[in-house]
């Protein structure tokens, strides 16, 4: 079993709709959470970055961690054609090395 | 602005010849510096944590004779693939830890390996 789990997509929505984007993960110990996303032969940018338990929110995007679950999302609202990306959720235990989702890829088309 | 300068952003190799991939930290002098792997449809994998003046530390499964990685300055980390093959092939990214935060916050632009 992979220490993180994410659907890879693609996931495919209209202009304007809400996103969710979710990874689960298996190792109790995570404590640090991020959303990164990647737009197609670039390098990731970090979007939101979460400590512990709770809820986190940036302009459009919202990120959530509920550690019971072992369960993160990120929401996106009035999505637009530019978040068509790869979103890719990591996750640490603190100081110690990131561990990637394989990334979902997120098509908006207008 | 960019944050962590990658270059060269696409290669192409012949098999046999080595390749070098260099990252700088533009904005501030970064004692750490990370690479990383990204082949298709998979997860970035943790290559190597490179640390300035001192020895870069691999992750098992990654050779350290193959990937030679030398942090030259506090802003300067480089990572040599030597006799690539054509398995070497992939996505290979730089990353630092930003100051006031525990995790990667900035990632190079990436370097697209091909060998053939």
């Amino acid at each position: 079993q992979k220490e993180v789990e994410q659907d890879p997509g693609p996931l495919s929505v209209p202009e304007g709709a809400i996103v969710s984007l979710n990874c689960t993960y298996s190792n109790s110990a995570f404590q640090y959470f991020m959303w990164y996303r990647q737009y197609s032969r670039k390098g990731p940018e970090l979007l939101m970055y979460t400590y512990s338990s709770g809820n986190k929110e940036d302009g459009r995007f919202t990120a959530q961690v509920d550690k019971s679950s072992k369960y993160i999302s990120l929401f996106i609202r009035d999505s637009q054609p530019s978040d068509s990306a790869t979103y890719l959720c990591a996750m640490h235990r603190g100081f110690q090395k990131l561990v990637f989702g394989t990334g979902t890829r997120l098509l908006v088309s207008p | 602005g960019a944050v962590v300068s990658q270059h060269p952003s696409r290669v192409i190799c012949k098999s046999g010849t080595s390749v070098k991939i260099e990252c700088r930290s533009l904005d501030f002098q970064a004692t750490t510096m990370f690479w990383y792997r990204q082949f298709p449809k998979q997860s970035l994998m943790l290559m190597a944590t490179s640390n300035e003046g001192s020895k870069a530390t691999y992750e098992q499964g990654v050779e350290k004779d193959k990937f030679l990685i030398n942090h030259a300055s506090l802003t300067l980390s480089t990572l040599t693939v030597t006799s690539a093959h054509p398995e070497d092939s992939s996505f290979y990214i730089c990353t630092i830890k930003a100051r006031d935060r525990n995790t990667e916050a900035f990632f190079g632009q990436g370097t697209r390996l091909t060998v053939v």
